[in-house]
């Protein structure tokens, strides 16, 4: 089975600064996609960024960016700039391959709890 | 557009009373659906999923059901609730065939006495 981790479960970061999230994951599919889901104090989820495993370059969506390893099943996030906006709880999210039941499963890892500090 | 509803937005039951927390997509036709609990410490664990009408998929056993009886209404039931399912609990949706993005909803809080 997939299994999730994320091995910090809360990071602080100085205004303006850069942060780095860690995420790895284990699988033996090869067709799969990762996530960054934010969930704010509001805790409605928010996509942040997206990486298909087919591809090699890294997914970049404006402050944010993965470093997507393969080899390693490593995918981290990168947030450039820290915001206090950005203050949240940060998941990162393993999507499988396609099941006999239909669709595909969505697998959380517990977390990191990012604190930014003015 | 798009758009998911949960409620209750909050619940608080005795032990040993039963639940029922609904979702409903719209703008959409034949969604997955998924059902996820959020307790302290544990992340997000994925309990329940559907491709269609009838058609649910569990993924914990536990004294927690769901059902599908429209194509974008998706119920989460217990007939006896336990302490232990205190926690938040997501709905999520995703376009059958299309992207690979779950979208959620709000989130119900469930607090067991």
């Amino acid at each position: 089975a997939q299994t999730v981790t994320q091995s910090q479960p809360e990071m602080s970061v100085q205004e303006a600064e850069t942060v780095t999230l860690s995420c790895t994951y284990d699988t033996s599919e090869s067709d799969y996609y990762l996530f960054w889901y934010k969930q704010p104090p509001s805790r409605q989820m928010i996509l942040v960024i997206r990486q298909e495993a087919y591809k090699q370059q890294n997914a970049t969506e404006n402050r944010f960016s993965v470093n997507f390893q393969k080899a390693a099943k490593s995918f981290s996030l990168k947030i450039s700039d820290s915001q206090l906006g950005d203050a949240a709880m940060y998941f990162c999210a393993y999507r499988s391959g396609f099941r006999t039941s239909g669709t595909y499963k969505y697998i959380f890892g517990t977390g990191t709890r990012l604190k930014v500090l003015a | 557009s798009q758009t998911i509803h949960q409620w209750p937005a909050t619940l608080v039951q005795p032990v040993g009373s039963p639940l029922s927390l609904e979702c409903t997509v719209e703008g959409t036709s034949n969604p997955n659906l998924y059902w996820y609990r959020q307790a302290a410490g544990r992340g997000l664990q994925l309990l329940f999923y559907s491709v269609g009408i009838g058609q649910i998929s569990s993924e914990v056993p536990q004294n927690l059901s769901a059902s599908r009886p429209q194509d974008r209404q998706f119920i989460l039931s217990s007939k006896k609730l336990l302490l232990s399912d205190s926690g938040f609990y997501l709905c999520a949706w995703r376009e059958a065939g299309g992207a690979n993005v779950l979208t959620f909803g709000a989130g119900s809080r469930l607090t067991v006495l």
